[in-house]
């Protein structure tokens, strides 16, 4: 079956401009995270969604930063006026019973962004 | 969730076993030990869990300590496709079913093979 899906894979923008990334997550699964994994700082934690519950945006850099999942299925991260801290690879992962003790996290292939 | 240390980067040759350690001395009752490698551009992909007792899969073995303050990933005849940074993350299974289940990566372990 389909596995997760991201897009763009690869992203240049400029300083300041507004970029999109989407993720489409493998179907009938409930809980969406973002990550990002920059060069030397390893894979760090942005937002988590779960249903309908309110997401988790403990680990967002800044309010530059949002996302939202629309349906229950596909999410979108924004970055508002980016920064060129902001370049890495952003990467989505999908579980489908995040609180069971058997959860396996199903990471996309990523959005490496460029900020210029 | 509790810490993990493992070393930055171990080497093997294809088709001999490898075994991945990780520490993780201050884990808790309920932390499941969970490993998850990430090949070259790639995401992370899961690799084996468990909490207490030896497992095995097709891709791994896991062995844990008695005392649960280390384990052991066991590549039994590794591959140049096995070339990887691999990541022992402990989950707090209370925490996860509150809070989500969200992965806290460390560093890893690059895992390179010679042929």
């Amino acid at each position: 079956g389909a596995g997760v899906s991201q897009s763009p894979s690869n992203k240049v923008t400029e300083k300041g401009k507004d970029v999109e990334l989407r993720c489409d997550p493998i179907s009938g699964h409930t809980a969406l995270y973002w990550y990002r994994q920059s060069l030397g700082q390893g894979l760090e934690f942005l937002i988590y969604f779960q249903g309908n519950s309110a997401p988790d945006k403990s680990g967002l850099p800044s309010d530059r930063f949002s996302a939202e999942r629309t349906g229950g299925s596909v999410s979108t991260l924004t970055i508002q006026r980016t920064q060129q801290e902001d370049s890495a690879v952003y990467l989505c992962a999908s579980s489908l019973d995040p609180g069971g003790r058997a959860d396996t996290q199903y990471f996309g292939p990523g959005t490496r962004l460029t900020v210029l | 969730d509790a810490k993990t240390t493992q070393p930055n980067s171990m080497e093997s040759n294809e088709e001999e076993p490898v075994h991945l350690p990780c520490n993780h001395s201050t884990i808790s009752g309920t932390d499941y030990i969970h490993w998850y490698r990430q090949l070259p551009s790639q995401g992370p992909e899961y690799v084996i869990h468990g909490l207490t007792s030896n497992v095995n899969n097709r891709m791994a073995s896991l062995a844990i300590a008695e005392d649960r303050k280390s384990s052991t990933l066991i590549l039994h005849r590794a591959t140049l496709r096995d070339a990887a940074v691999y990541y022992c993350i402990l989950r707090d299974i209370f925490n996860t079913y509150n809070q989500g289940g969200k992965l806290i990566f460390g560093q890893g372990t690059e895992l390179s093979v010679k042929p």
